[in-house]
């Protein structure tokens, strides 16, 4: 069954804005990935983090984690318009045999 | 590198037909799973394997079947297809297991009337 689930569904905000999106999951993991994905194409990984990490960043991108909430944020910083996407959160662990659970995702649309 | 490569783009069957979506890497990844994504859904996993030889069922195996004679191609099999099997299809690869970034594949939008 689905882990993830991200929130908002959708989100739309204008250039230069930042935009934050939300994970929570359900059972104990390893690690979280994030994962964007434009429209019509395939998945792209972003960024993973591990259990016994809290944050990292990469480029406009922040992610946190809080095992205690069982939750996962990512932040964009400066958004563009190149940004507008789909954006997915996936987890693993024990519980899922160490395969990846994905969310529903985020749909984020940035507008000049 | 090509990456994960997937064929056809596109496929429209009739109810009852059978199929194979082809899918190859060239990273000497261990790691290969099918997942299908549908409207709202997000990507449900369907079959994976751990390497040549090893496949293991997901979260939405009826239907599907795969084979890994090496570690290059795992080729996804509709048996007998059915509209809800109606979806986009994505491969993807990784080194191992957990905890590395999957590679996917650009995706087989399929139609069964």
């Amino acid at each position: 069954s689905q882990q993830g689930e991200e929130d908002p569904q959708a989100l739309s905000i204008q250039e230069g804005e930042n935009a934050t999106m939300n994970c929570s999951y359900k059972t104990s993991i390893n690690n979280l990935q994030w994962y964007r994905q434009n429209s019509g194409r395939g998945l792209v990984h972003l960024i993973l983090i591990r259990s016994n990490e809290r944050e990292k960043h990469s480029g406009r991108l922040r992610v946190t984690l809080d095992t205690s909430k069982k939750s996962s944020s990512l932040l964009i910083t400066a958004s563009r318009a190149a940004d507008t996407a789909s954006y997915f959160c996936a987890t693993d662990g024990a519980n899922s045999g160490y395969a990846l659970n994905f969310g529903k995702g985020t749909s984020l649309l940035v507008t000049p | 590198n090509a990456g994960v490569t997937q064929t056809p783009k596109f496929q429209v069957l009739k109810t009852g037909q059978s199929m194979t979506l082809q899918c190859a890497q060239d990273m000497n990844h261990e790691y290969m799973s099918w997942y299908r994504q549908d409207p709202g859904m997000g990507l449900r996993l369907i079959h994976y394997s751990v390497g040549a030889g090893i496949t293991d069922q997901g979260e939405v195996p009826n239907g599907y079947n795969v084979s890994r004679s090496t570690t290059e191609d795992f080729p996804l099999r509709l048996l007998s297809a059915a509209p809800s099997q109606t979806s986009v299809y994505f491969c993807a690869s990784s080194p191992r297991r957990g905890g590395y970034e999957q590679y996917f594949g650009p995706g087989t939008r399929l139609t069964v009337t």
